[in-house]
Order: structure tokens, then C-alpha cells, then sequence
């Protein structure tokens, strides 16, 4: 079963740092494009970052740039997220998804890993 | 950035009821868009891409229209399983973005 699988959340003080893992199963990893998006509690859905296939290309949503890293490690099907400066606005479910770039949409998306900021 | 803005926010409804949702832009997306279904404590699920396409395996019942600036999502014989939370995003230069997302209830 095609399968994408986070980890890495918890419980972080402000200011603090952490990085998300995304493991992909039963595709071709290397071949797609992946994204991070993340909700808040009881709010809506916000893409944060993306990654090309190879690794070449990345593009970060505004609210985040400077502060988090997008990577990946094809030899190991799996996607990061490098969070720095943690603040409370970035609690949150990450999600990792990945993405058809012809379409335009995630249309694979993992269960989710929660970052709680907090002192 | 592109703003997209659902209408309504939340929708209340009974099973068997035809309802359509609303998702406006900023600006012209041509046909970027698509739609999601999201239920409590899950994972958004892909119900339709290029404003109309449905996904593999998405029932019929589920209908995207529109172009430009102005799209629908319309289910025309709600079933138990599609009271949640509606979301349509958009795709423009490597840059996405989501609506906030309209809340289907039952009445």
C-alpha cells in the first residue's frame, strides 16, 4: 500500500529546534515532487514548503521562509522539514504530501505529526 | 499571493440534500483548483483537481465547476460520510495555497 508515514513531533519550548520526518513507501520517491502543510489546531490548511524530485528545487510559503529547510534523502524514501525559532504560531499537525505537479495537487497525503510549541 | 475565500463557512444540511460550496480568488487561477474533504482528526482527502476533474475513485456525486476567479463544489445527494470540512486550494508558480475552508453539518 502506498504509504507516507511522519514522526518527529512533541512538545518544544519556544525558540527551540526540531526536524519532521516523512518515510514514503511503495512509489517511486524520487520521481515526485513533496510538500509540507500544516493546521493549527481547529484552523485551516497551510502549504509551507516544497521539493522537486531531485532535490533541486525548493519554495517556501512566506510565513515560514528563513526559519524551516526542506530536504531529502532519496536513497532512503524520505522527506524532512528542519524547523528553526520555533514559536507558538507553529503548533500545528505536519503533514507531508505529495504532490502532481501537472495537476497542481497533493493527492497522497501521511497521518500527521504534532509540533506543540509551548513554555 | 493568491487568496482564495469559501462561501459558506459552515452549511447545514440533511442527508440526500444537494449543496454547493463557493471558492473565490484573488485573481485568475485559469483552472487551478481543486478540492478536499477533510473529517475530524484525518487527513485531507483529494476529491477534484483542475477545477472539474474528479479523482480516481471519488464518487459522482461529487461536481466541480468554474474558471478564472470563480469555482464550485456541488454534491448532489449528501451522504453520511460527506459531512465534514470542505477545503479548495490552488496552485500558481510553485506556490499553493488554501481556502479556510467551508464545514458541512447535519441539520
Amino acid at each position: 500500500e502506498v504509504q507516507l508515514l511522519e514522526s518527529g513531533g512533541g512538545v518544544l519550548q519556544p525558540g527551540g529546534s526540531l526536524r519532521l520526518s516523512c518515510a514514503a513507501s511503495e512509489f517511486i520517491f524520487s520521481s515526485y515532487a513533496m510538500s509540507w502543510v500544516r493546521q493549527a489546531p481547529g484552523k485551516g490548511l497551510e502549504w509551507v514548503s516544497f521539493i522537486s524530485g531531485g532535490g533541486v528545487v525548493t519554495k517556501y510559503a512566506d510565513s515560514v521562509k528563513g526559519r524551516f529547510t526542506i530536504s531529502r534523502d532519496n536513497s532512503k524514501n524520505t522527506l524532512y522539514l528542519q524547523i528553526n525559532s520555533l514559536g507558538s504560531e507553529d503548533t500545528a499537525v505536519y503533514y507531508c504530501a505529495r504532490l502532481i505537479p501537472a495537476r497542481g495537487v497533493f493527492d497522497m497525503w501521511g497521518q500527521g505529526t504534532l509540533v506543540t510549541v509551548s513554555s | 499571493d493568491i487568496q482564495l475565500t469559501q462561501s459558506p463557512s459552515t452549511l447545514s444540511a440533511s442527508v440526500g440534500d444537494r449543496v454547493t460550496i463557493t471558492c473565490r480568488a484573488s485573481q485568475s487561477i485559469s483552472t487551478w483548483l481543486a478540492w478536499y474533504h477533510q473529517s475530524p482528526g484525518k487527513a485531507p482527502k483529494l476529491l477534484i483537481y483542475k477545477a472539474s476533474t474528479l479523482e480516481s475513485g471519488v464518487p459522482s456525486r461529487f461536481t466541480g465547476s468554474g474558471s478564472g476567479t470563480e469555482f464550485t463544489l456541488t454534491i448532489s445527494s449528501l451522504q453520511p460520510d460527506d459531512f465534514a470540512t470542505y477545503y479548495c486550494q490552488q496552485y500558481n508558480s510553485y506556490q499553493y495555497s488554501f481556502g479556510q475552508g467551508t464545514k458541512l453539518e447535519i441539520k
